[in-house]
C-alpha cells in the first residue's frame, strides 16, 4: 500500500464552486501535513500547512486533518479561474524532517 | 530574491551521453533535494543531502548521482542517461529549523533522452 493516496483524475467545476480535494495515508506517523499548489510550467509552492490533526484557514482555502481515518481534505470556496492548477498533498513525520511523502496531484480546471 | 535555480530548463540528449542538471539556491538553506515528476506517478524522491559533504538516496536513485561541495550548490549528473530518464525534474531546497519544512522548488528541468 503507498504510503498516501491522491486519487490522480482530473476535476473540472465551473467558476464559483466549492472544490474538495483529498488523500487518504497508512503511515500513522504522519503528524505534518501540506498541501503545494502547482501551476503549469512551475514547481510546487506550499498553499497550506497543518500539524495534527484539525482545521485551517487562510482565505477561500481550508485544510482538515482527521488523523483518526488518516485523512485530509482541501477545500476551495469560490473557486475562481486563477486556481485552475494542480494541487499535490504532502506529509511527513517529524518537525524539520524534509522527507515529504507527496500524493500524485489533481489537476483542478476552473472554468469561466 | 529568493528562489532556487535550474540550468537547463529544457534539454534534449541521446542515450549514454553524459550530462549535467545544476541547481542552485541563494536561501542559505541546509537542506537540498532532487525529484523527479511523471504522470501517474506523482513526484519521487531521487536524492538529498541534509548539509555540504552529506548527501543520501531518496526512493529512485537508479542511474543518478549528487554532490553538495558547496551549501548553495545541488548537482544532478546522469553518467549514461536512458530513455526511462525523460522525465520533469526538480531540485528544492529548505531549511529544518523554519517549522514547517516548507520545500522551495525551482521552476523545473524538463530532460528528454532519445
Amino acid at each position: 500500500q503507498k504510503e498516501v493516496e491522491q486519487d490522480p483524475g482530473p476535476l473540472s467545476v465551473p467558476e464559483g464552486a466549492i472544490v474538495s480535494l483529498n488523500c487518504t495515508y497508512s503511515n500513522s506517523a504522519f503528524q505534518y501535513f501540506m498541501w503545494y499548489r502547482q501551476y503549469s510550467r512551475k514547481g510546487p509552492e506550499l498553499l497550506m500547512y497543518t500539524y495534527s490533526s484539525g482545521n485551517k484557514e487562510d482565505g477561500r482555502f481550508t485544510a482538515q486533518v482527521d488523523k483518526s481515518s488518516k485523512y485530509i481534505s482541501l477545500f476551495i470556496r469560490d473557486s475562481q479561474p486563477s486556481d485552475s492548477a494542480t494541487y499535490l498533498c504532502a506529509m511527513s513525520v517529524m518537525y524539520g524532517n524534509n522527507r515529504l511523502a507527496f500524493g500524485k496531484g489533481n489537476q483542478v480546471v476552473v472554468i469561466p | 530574491e529568493a528562489q532556487v535555480t535550474q540550468n537547463p530548463r529544457y534539454l534534449i540528449t541521446v542515450t549514454g551521453k553524459k550530462l549535467t542538471v545544476t541547481c542552485s539556491q541563494n536561501m542559505n538553506h541546509e537542506y537540498m533535494s532532487w525529484y523527479r515528476q511523471d504522470p501517474g506517478l506523482g513526484l519521487r524522491q531521487i536524492y538529498y543531502s541534509m548539509n555540504v559533504e552529506v548527501t543520501d538516496k531518496g526512493d529512485v536513485p537508479e542511474g543518478y548521482k549528487v554532490s553538495r561541495k558547496e551549501k548553495r550548490n545541488f548537482p544532478l549528473i546522469l553518467e549514461s542517461p536512458s530513455p526511462n530518464q525523460t522525465s520533469l525534474y526538480f531540485c528544492a531546497s529548505s531549511s529544518p529549523t523554519v517549522n514547517t519544512g516548507e520545500l522551495f522548488f525551482g521552476e523545473g528541468s524538463r530532460l528528454t533522452v532519445l
